[in-house]
């Protein structure tokens, strides 16, 4: 069954520093998703991609935040300067309209020392 | 905000019986109800959804209820088994935009 996979699984970074999150969606998604979830908090809208461009944004989609389809495959999510709360799980969705259910990934814990 | 409350952060069933989860809303434009189910160290999964123009949809085991007028949606699990074990989340949207999801409800299955 296709699943929809995220890389690296764990990401340790210091205060300040970039990082890129990587997924790759199911191959005929053409709806793509950014979802995080604080510890211990609810579920959380990022960002929804379609078509090269991002269609909707939640407010903690700032300008730190940015997304980006490199590729026919990945689908990447990059905090330039990470701050100790953008600790948390952050879970990469696609689905093959925007009307259905989306298929989440397995998440990469991100931890800012 | 918070468009979506499941207020019970935690359940404990036996075997065999009912698991009633509940999530109620506040924005009577959502159309489009969902519950996932997740696992530690996994992504949420999908279990079953509804239509606001419907009132039940039943999937196997699962089944999910929406009351409009009360703004409430429950999911109902029958027979309960050990492996339903997991946070469940309900979630909403207005049809084309961004979901909108509970805090979840740890369901424990006691053998």
């Amino acid at each position: 069954e296709p699943e929809v996979t995220q890389t690296p699984s764990h990401q340790v970074t210091q205060m300040g520093q970039e990082v890129i999150l990587r997924c790759v969606p199911i191959s005929n998604h053409l709806y793509f998703y950014w979802y995080r979830q604080i510890l211990g908090q609810k579920v959380e809208f990022l960002v929804s991609f379609y078509n090269n461009e991002i269609s909707e944004k939640s407010e903690i989609f700032d300008d730190q935040f940015s997304v980006e389809r490199p590729d026919g495959s990945n689908f990447t999510l990059k905090i330039r300067s990470t701050k100790l709360e953008d600790s948390a799980m952050y879970f990469c969705a696609s689905s093959d309209n925007r009307y259905n259910e989306q298929f989440f990934g397995p998440g990469t814990r991100l931890t800012v020392l | 905000d918070q468009q979506v409350k499941q207020n019970s952060p935690s359940l404990s069933v036996q075997e065999g019986r009912i698991s009633i989860l509940n999530c109620d809303y506040t924005n009577s434009m959502f159309d489009y109800f969902l519950w996932y189910k997740k696992y530690p160290a996994e992504g949420p999964t999908f279990l079953i959804s509804i239509s606001s123009i419907k009132d039940k949809n039943e999937d196997g085991r699962f089944t999910v209820f929406l009351n409009k007028s009360a703004k409430h949606l429950s999911l109902h699990i029958v027979p309960s088994q050990p492996g339903d074990s997991a946070v469940y989340f309900c979630a909403a949207r207005i049809t084309g935009n961004q979901f909108y999801f509970g805090t979840g409800t740890s369901l424990t299955v006691i053998p």
